[in-house]
């Protein structure tokens, strides 16, 4: 059973942001949520995960919120290499739990 | 470090062969991932291995399909007779698990087989 929904495709223009959002409504206590994408014909990159809360890296912003029930995924000022299929996870911390990948949000970005 | 080396990057080979795909995990992860990519089901995972056991090979599609992991730094992925149906990018991961950890999986670049 799928335990995140996302929008099948989104665009966003170069330069703006670009706001990913997932539902992951039956997250358990102890489970984090993971954002990977995926560039054609590559395989899945890991981008940025958190528990609780807002997180930043070098690539991007994830914030969840304070249920825990949904979460976006910012790419602050989106470039044409960032198109991509965009996955949000679930996944518990501390040993094997079985990985889901789903559809996964198309992101394009339009010059 | 390189990163999850998988060979070949393309294989193309005739219904009924056998096909093996290699993976060479990155050094320190304990964890390795085979999954195959294909238009109508997505990524799906076949494989788990920790600390070179197979954990959880439900994924498997049939017998024709098996797994290998002789060492931390080596695993096979074989077909055996091969199917047109069998077509699609296969995947392989690494990753470090244990208690309390939460660290992401580290893909390979795939190879892409195609069963004529």
């Amino acid at each position: 059973d799928a335990k995140t929904t996302q929008p099948t495709s989104m665009d966003c223009a170069e330069g703006r942001a670009a706001n990913l959002p997932c539902n992951h409504s039956t997250i358990s206590g102890n489970e984090y949520v993971y954002w990977y994408r995926q560039i054609h014909s590559q395989g899945p990159q890991y981008i940025i995960h958190g528990l609780k809360n807002n997180e930043t890296n070098e690539m991007a912003s994830l914030i969840i919120t304070e249920d825990r029930k949904s979460s976006t995924l910012i790419l602050p000022h989106a470039t044409l290499r960032d198109t991509a299929v965009y996955y949000c996870i679930v996944r518990a911390a501390g040993g094997y739990q079985k990985v889901t990948f789903g559809i996964g949000t198309k992101l394009q970005v339009i010059p | 470090d390189a990163g999850v080396i998988q060979s070949p990057r393309h294989e193309v080979t005739e219904m009924g062969q056998e096909v093996t795909l290699r993976c060479k995990p990155i050094s320190g992860h304990n964890s390795l991932f085979w999954y195959r990519q294909t238009m109508m089901r997505g990524l799906e995972l076949l494989i788990y291995f920790n600390n070179n056991v197979p954990i959880d090979d439900s994924g498997m599609p049939e017998d024709r399909f098996s797994a290998k992991m002789p060492n931390a730094s080596f695993s096979t992925l074989k077909i055996q007779p091969s199917e047109p149906r069998d077509s699609a990018v296969y995947f392989c991961a690494s990753s470090f698990l244990n208690r309390g950890d939460n660290y992401g999986y580290t893909f390979g670049s795939g190879t892409r087989l195609t069963v004529v």
